[in-house]
């Protein structure tokens, strides 16, 4: 049973466009959101965050939005660049502040960017 | 760098054995996570310590344990090892009362 579903394998867009991620959940419990961007042979590199109490965040080319009635987030980049080209992962949390800070992830998402 | 060190980077070894992975947390960092990357799983969360004690378990097999040293740095064992087992293992630590986690490069582990 996913809690954290990113239901595109993959995703590709030219360079200059925007590019979006989208990501769903089921556990309603979930106070928390994040997304991780990942390189092959490297770990999970955080990239920005979200609590539930806000519906967006926004850190440079990077904003997420979380619509939480229809418990979905979504991450868009803009523009997006090459070297944005990477799995991304959308991660989720139920202890906001908390000591158990485990994260449930989705199956993350191929980003490729086009020059 | 996210100032998550984790050794050896590669493992092999053959089933039935026992190997041991070790993750240093970023400076000042307490908790310290344990994540499990398997080719059709995704990352799968394993275990957590918070300053040398367990905090959460996740769906970590009774042939896998682990434990967070008072110099913070943690080890993972694994045992009796199966091909199934051949994952990446990934470490990764957060500061004091945050989500945010800071991961480090994996151990990626083969079972032969």
């Amino acid at each position: 049973d996913q809690q954290v579903k990113q239901n595109s394998p993959s995703l590709s867009v030219q360079e200059g466009r925007i590019s979006i991620l989208n990501c769903d959940y089921t556990n309603s419990m979930f106070d928390y959101f994040l997304w991780y961007k990942k390189y092959p042979a490297e770990g999970p590199t955080f990239l920005i965050s979200i609590s539930s109490i806000k519906d967006k965040n926004e850190d440079g080319r990077f904003t997420v939005f979380l619509n939480k009635s229809a418990k979905h987030l979504s991450l868009h980049i803009v523009p997006s660049q090459p070297g944005d080209s990477a799995v991304y992962f959308c991660a989720a949390s139920e202890d906001y502040g908390g000591s158990q800070g485990n994260l449930i992830f989705g199956k993350g998402t191929k980003l490729s960017v086009k020059p | 760098d996210s100032g998550v060190t984790q050794t050896p980077k590669h493992l092999i070894t053959a089933t039935g054995q026992r190997v041991t992975l070790r993750c240093s947390p970023r400076s000042g960092d307490l908790s310290v996570y344990w994540y499990q990357q398997s080719l059709d799983q995704g990352l799968q969360f394993l275990i957590q310590y918070y300053n040398g004690e367990e905090r959460a378990k996740g769906n970590i097999l009774e042939r896998f344990s682990a434990q967070q040293f008072p110099d913070l740095h943690s080890e993972l064992n694994l045992s009796s090892l199966e091909l199934g087992d051949s994952a990446l293992y990934f470490c990764a630590s957060s500061a004091h009362l945050r989500n945010e986690q800071y991961f480090g490069p994996g151990t990626r582990l083969t079972v032969t």
